[in-house]
């Protein structure tokens, strides 16, 4: 069965501008969550969508924003775009919400100059 | 704030030797992961262990999570180039019906032929 699937999976965007990252999860996993990760601050929990909710939110200011759609697609968004926004976006997801990990998506590497 | 201290942070051994990354936390968790990411990809799920003292076996790789459920280590055996990677553990705990994931640090495997 087809894995997470992320898109775009490269992008370069200017300082300022607005972003929006697609995520498409394994088919009947209803479960979604995204990271970033960058070398120095390693993977850090941005938010979790269940069923169209958000169930978690992690420490990321009101730049980032996340939803999940009936079909349980999601995507982020990040508006005024910073140098320190440049890192590997990553998209899990998962059956449902029993903590037994994830399957991540291969990541959209966003480079912000 | 809870931190996942992995050990160590790089390793660069040669095909055969056998190696051991440690994951190490304060919290105790409900369950714990391990992942391997390669470069340019998501992290891979390699296992879940839930219960205190449990050891896992995915052929050469042997996961065991502590007693207290607070750590967890990743034995290799006669390790080959193909384990090259990051190694992430992650724990999750359950807080207020939603189960939250705190990832390692990583350790970094370079396995020369």
């Amino acid at each position: 069965k087809a894995g997470v699937t992320q898109t775009p999976r490269y992008l370069i965007k200017t300082r300022g501008q607005q972003v929006t990252l697609s995520c498409s999860p394994i088919s009947g996993h209803r479960s979604v969550s995204w990271y970033q990760q960058t070398p120095g601050q390693g993977l850090q929990f941005l938010f979790e969508y269940f069923s169209e909710t958000q169930r978690n939110k992690g420490n990321f200011p009101g730049r980032f924003s996340g939803r999940q759609f009936s079909n349980s697609r999601s995507e982020m968004n990040v508006s005024t775009l910073e140098l320190g926004d440049s890192a590997l976006y990553l998209c899990a997801s998962s059956l449902s919400l029993a903590g037994y990990g994830y399957t991540f998506g291969s990541g959209t590497r966003l480079t912000v100059v | 704030t809870q931190l996942l201290e992995q050990s160590p942070q790089f390793l660069s051994i040669q095909e055969g030797e056998n190696l051991t990354v440690y994951c190490n936390s304060s919290s105790v968790f409900s369950s714990l992961q391990w992942y391997r990411q390669e470069p340019g990809e998501g992290p891979v799920l390699l296992v879940t262990v839930v219960t205190g003292g449990e050891v896992k076996k995915l052929k050469r790789l042997t996961f065991q999570f502590g007693d207290a459920r607070k750590d967890s280590s990743l034995h290799i055996t006669a390790a080959q180039p193909g384990d090259t990677g990051l190694y992430l553990c992650a724990g999750a705990t359950l807080t207020s019906g939603t189960y939250k994931y705190i990832f390692g640090t990583g350790t970094r495997l370079k396995v020369l032929a």
